[in-house]
């Protein structure tokens, strides 16, 4: 079984923190994913990779950086935080034949961050 | 005006109940999934079809790629079937790599 671990599953910040969230897959899958999830809104991306060192924005990546430098770990970076950026954050990861994926993500347990 | 409307938003069943969430969305696709969310948050991936109808245990999804519907069906419901359930579906064109994502179904089935 694909198993994608977050390396927090509750997390309590201040303004201005710099967070680090974690990502670990261990099906040596191409595709990792970072989502944030709020009531209302359903899941939106924030960054992909399809690979070590690439990285690609997705739909809402201000006031976030990722970082990929192993395979099996995709870390997702707020370097000032702030209170608009308090959501649950979702890691998935899937396998691919190439740039586009087209299999289905397996995502990890979320961590539910609070800014203060 | 989201891409992918799931209906209803709320959906409340006694146990037994055959449940039907609905999911229409109006970009071409190459796949549509449907994810299943428990309190606590993971997400747990059901089916991911393009075409037909898929079969697993109490759940069925059926897709009609012309009509760009696809409903998520459960037979039988038991309370622990109580989650969110999500489509999302991967866009045809350009960046097919991203899933655009449904706002959810809430399910409480009571006993």
């Amino acid at each position: 079984d694909v198993k994608v671990t977050q390396s927090s599953r509750y997390l309590v910040k201040r303004t201005g923190e710099k967070v680090f969230l974690e990502c670990v897959q261990d099906m040596d899958h191409e595709n990792m994913f970072w989502y944030r999830q709020d009531p209302g809104l359903g899941l939106r991306l924030i960054y992909f990779s399809y690979d070590v060192k690439m990285k690609e924005k997705g739909d809402i990546p201000e006031g976030y950086s990722v970082s990929r430098e192993k395979k099996e770990r995709f870390s997702l970076i707020l370097e000032s935080a702030s209170t608009n950026q308090t959501s649950m954050y979702l890691c998935a990861s899937s396998s691919s034949s190439g740039r586009y994926p087209n299999n289905e993500q397996f995502f990890g347990p979320g961590t539910r961050l609070t800014v203060l | 005006k989201n891409e992918v409307e799931q209906s209803p938003q709320n959906l409340t069943a006694q146990e037994g109940e055959f449940i039907t969430i609905n999911c229409s969305y109006s970009v071409g696709i190459s796949a549509l999934h449907w994810l299943q969310q428990h309190p606590g948050g993971g997400i747990v991936s059901l089916f991911m079809l393009s075409s037909g109808k898929k079969k697993h245990g109490r759940l069925i999804a059926t897709i009609n790629i012309q009509e760009k519907h696809s409903s998520l069906h459960i037979t039988a419901s038991h309370p622990r079937d109580s989650a969110v359930y999500i489509c999302a579906v991967r866009n045809s064109g350009g960046s097919n790599y991203k899933l655009t994502f449904g706002k959810g179904t809430l399910l409480t089935v009571n006993p």
